[in-house]
């Protein structure tokens, strides 16, 4: 079946850190990929995604590249801010009926 | 202009009662749905709609029914709420493609139920 990891949060770090969150996927096919982030008191948002093996996903400085040998899609941002601290969301797409599937989120506190 | 809005945005009710939540969306998608966030922030996906035609519905207790009275709303109503129906609940839309994948999914502010 389809699945999504996340490593556990929280995870805390000083502004101008360097962060990684990562994400691994089981899936039947070749899903496309997602990062969506979910600040405080509101909906989700989508940051990125790749829809293919070794495509890279970017937005706002944050990356991500879709590892079709390691089922990884891990999220990457070389310098964070305060405006950063979210809750992370990897998830992929079944291509089913848009059935996005979302792993158990990674909590992001960036203290100054 | 809100792309997704629910109402309401909180929501405070007692045990066996029955609720509604409604969703609507502005951007001419095509495909709705309703995701269930637990208190440890877990999501996962309740109905989906597209075109008004129901096309996901996961394994959901029948107390939940979603009614879609166009392409633009989606609403979820509750019958006798239980202590464990206290969530956020999410409302997201998206545009089928022209291949018949699905383009990125646009997501509501969310409403928090509690059930006392």
């Amino acid at each position: 079946g389809n699945s999504v990891t996340q490593m556990e949060g929280p995870v805390t770090l000083s502004e101008e850190a360097f962060l990684t969150i990562n994400c691994t996927y089981t899936a039947t096919g070749y899903p496309s990929l997602f990062w969506y982030v979910q600040y405080p008191g509101e909906g989700l948002q989508l940051l990125l995604k790749a829809t293919k093996a070794d495509d890279k996903g970017s937005n706002k400085g944050f990356e991500a590249t879709y590892r079709k040998e390691t089922t990884s899609f891990h999220l990457e941002k070389g310098s964070v801010q305060v405006s950063d601290s979210a809750v992370y969301f990897c998830a992929l797409d079944t291509r089913f009926g848009g059935k996005l599937i979302f792993g158990q989120g990674t909590e992001l506190s960036v203290k100054p | 202009d809100t792309a997704v809005s629910q109402t309401p945005k909180y929501l405070v009710t007692q045990m066996g009662n029955d609720k509604s939540i409604k969703c609507e969306q502005n951007l001419g998608h095509d495909t709705m749905y309703w995701y269930k966030q637990d208190s440890k922030k877990f999501l996962k996906i309740m109905f989906s709609y597209n075109n008004k035609e129901l096309i996901i519905n996961e394994t959901v207790p029948n107390r939940f029914s979603p009614k879609s009275p166009d392409k633009a709303h989606l609403n979820l109503h509750i019958n006798s709420l239980e202590l464990g129906d206290s969530a956020v609940y999410f409302c997201a839309s998206s545009q089928v493609t022209s291949g018949g994948s699905y383009n990125e999914q646009f997501f509501g502010p969310g409403t928090r139920l509690t059930v006392l």
